[in-house]
């Protein structure tokens, strides 16, 4: 079965930084797009971005762009999710997900780590 | 922006009977839609794909319909573990969801 692991989550100040990792297993890593998902506490789920599987294609919600960087590195199975300028408004459970290009849903999800901003 | 609002927010329901929820999109999706259920604590969970395909494992009590704007998730007859939260997801233009259905036992 898919497994998708991530970490890095945490307590951080406004305008700090934080890199979360997701760990994939049980796949061909390098075949699949993967992406980001939040959720707010007591929210609805919210895309964050998404990366090609060989990293040459990346995209972001407008209100992560210039702030937030999606990156893979295929050896290691693994994407992250480096988040600089962080604002209250980030505040989230963020899940990793493999991308389904077909039909554009994501049909594994990891557990989910959560970012708390706050001072 | 697509915009996709799931209706009725809240539905209460007893085990055997069946759901229907509902989600529309603020401009054509075409068949681009997808639904996941949500229960707490947990990761989503694919359920539907292309509007009317069932993911891999999902029992056929769950079914997709629509195109363009109006979309339908019906659940044939509720199990106590269909009790959950419900999100339909757009592809064609970016990526969004809507606000999410709770379905909750009566």
């Amino acid at each position: 079965e898919v497994q998708l692991v991530e970490s890095g989550g945490g307590l951080v100040q406004p305008g700090g930084s934080l890199r979360l990792s997701c760990a994939a297993s049980k796949f061909t890593f390098s075949n699949y797009w993967m992406g980001w998902v939040r959720q707010a506490p007591g929210k609805g789920l919210e895309w964050v971005a998404n990366i090609k599987h060989d990293g040459s294609e990346k995209y972001y919600v407008d209100s992560v762009k210039g702030r937030f960087t999606i990156s893979r590195d295929n050896p290691k199975s693994s994407v992250y999710l480096q988040m600089n300028s962080l604002r209250d408004g980030d505040t989230a459970v963020y899940y990793c997900a493999r991308w389904i290009v077909a039909h554009g849903g994501f049909d594994y999800w990891g557990q989910g780590t959560l970012v708390t901003v706050s001072s | 922006e697509i915009v996709l609002t799931q209706s009725p927010a809240t539905l209460s329901l007893s085990p055997g009977e069946r759901a229907t929820l509902s989600c529309r999109a603020s401009q054509s999706v075409s068949s681009s839609l997808v639904w996941y259920q949500q229960k707490p604590g947990q990761a989503p969970r694919l359920l539907i794909y292309d509007a009317s395909n069932r993911a891999a494992g999902i029992p056929d009590r769950f079914s997709g319909s629509g195109s363009g704007t109006d979309f339908t998730l019906t659940i044939s007859s509720l199990e106590p573990e269909d009790f959950a939260v419900y999100y339909c997801q757009q592809r064609n233009n970016w990526y969004t969801f809507g606000q999410g259905t709770k379905l909750e036992i009566k």
